[in-house]
């Protein structure tokens, strides 16, 4: 089975800075997904970015950023230039395709909620 | 359009009520999924429906009754609940099956916010 583990439950950072979210998975699995999803005060769970096992490249999306080491199997998000918007739960989650089921299987960590501070 | 429709946005039932959620996305997705979610929790996955037929139950109780009536709606059929049921329920979608050009990502919906009393 897999595990995501998000260490932080809160975080702050001052309007305009930079914050990162720390993220570790335990897993035997060698092709799976990894996410970073945002779900503000409105609920939608809105996917920030997303990293292939596979990929050595950090993926980026603007001001969010991973560092992903698979080795380490720890999966961090970065963000720049901290905006009021970015006030929300992330959860980091894991993905592997589930065996004979024709679908995903989407495991979630317990989230940090970030505040951003004017 | 990359939208997953859910109705209603807000749901109070009485414990004998029976009463459905709805859920609905036109971006061709053939899997479709139910989640819980219990405040500043994460969402814990229900039921999985792939290309219309009923692929994963997590063990869920039968007063909840999933339905998949075509390949762009999901219901989730409510009966005799408890108020420990009151939660979020989130409905997301996603391609399948697993590809290199399938980015993996599950599309979810805003949420049907649900209160047993």
């Amino acid at each position: 089975a897999q595990t995501v583990t998000q260490s932080q439950p809160e975080m702050s950072v001052q309007e305009a800075e930079t914050v990162t979210l720390s993220c570790t998975y335990d897993t035997s699995e060698n092709n799976y997904y990894l996410f970073w999803y945002k779900q503000p005060p409105s609920r939608q769970m809105i996917l920030v970015i997303r990293q292939e096992a596979y990929k050595q490249q950090n993926a980026t999306e603007n001001r969010f950023s991973v560092n992903f080491q698979k080795a380490a199997k720890s999966f961090s998000l970065k963000i720049s230039d901290s905006q009021l918007g970015d006030t929300a739960m992330y959860f980091c989650a894991f993905m592997k395709q589930r065996s004979g089921a024709g679908s995903y299987q989407l495991t979630f960590g317990k989230g940090t909620k970030l505040s951003v501070i004017p | 359009d990359t939208e997953v429709t859910q109705t209603p946005k807000h749901l109070v039932m009485g414990m004998t009520n029976k009463k459905s959620l709805k859920c609905e996305q036109h971006m061709g997705h053939r899997a479709m999924y139910w989640y819980k979610q219990k405040a500043k929790k994460p969402p814990e996955l229900m039921f999985v429906y792939s290309y219309e037929k009923l692929s994963i139950n997590e063990s869920v109780p039968s007063r909840f009754s999933p339905e998949c009536p075509n390949s762009s709606l999901l219901n989730l059929h409510l009966h005799a609940l408890q108020p420990e049921d009151s939660a979020l329920y989130l409905c997301a979608s996603s391609q399948v099956p697993w590809g290199a050009t399938n980015t993996g990502e599950l599309f979810f919906g805003e949420g049907s916010r649900l209160t047993v009393l």
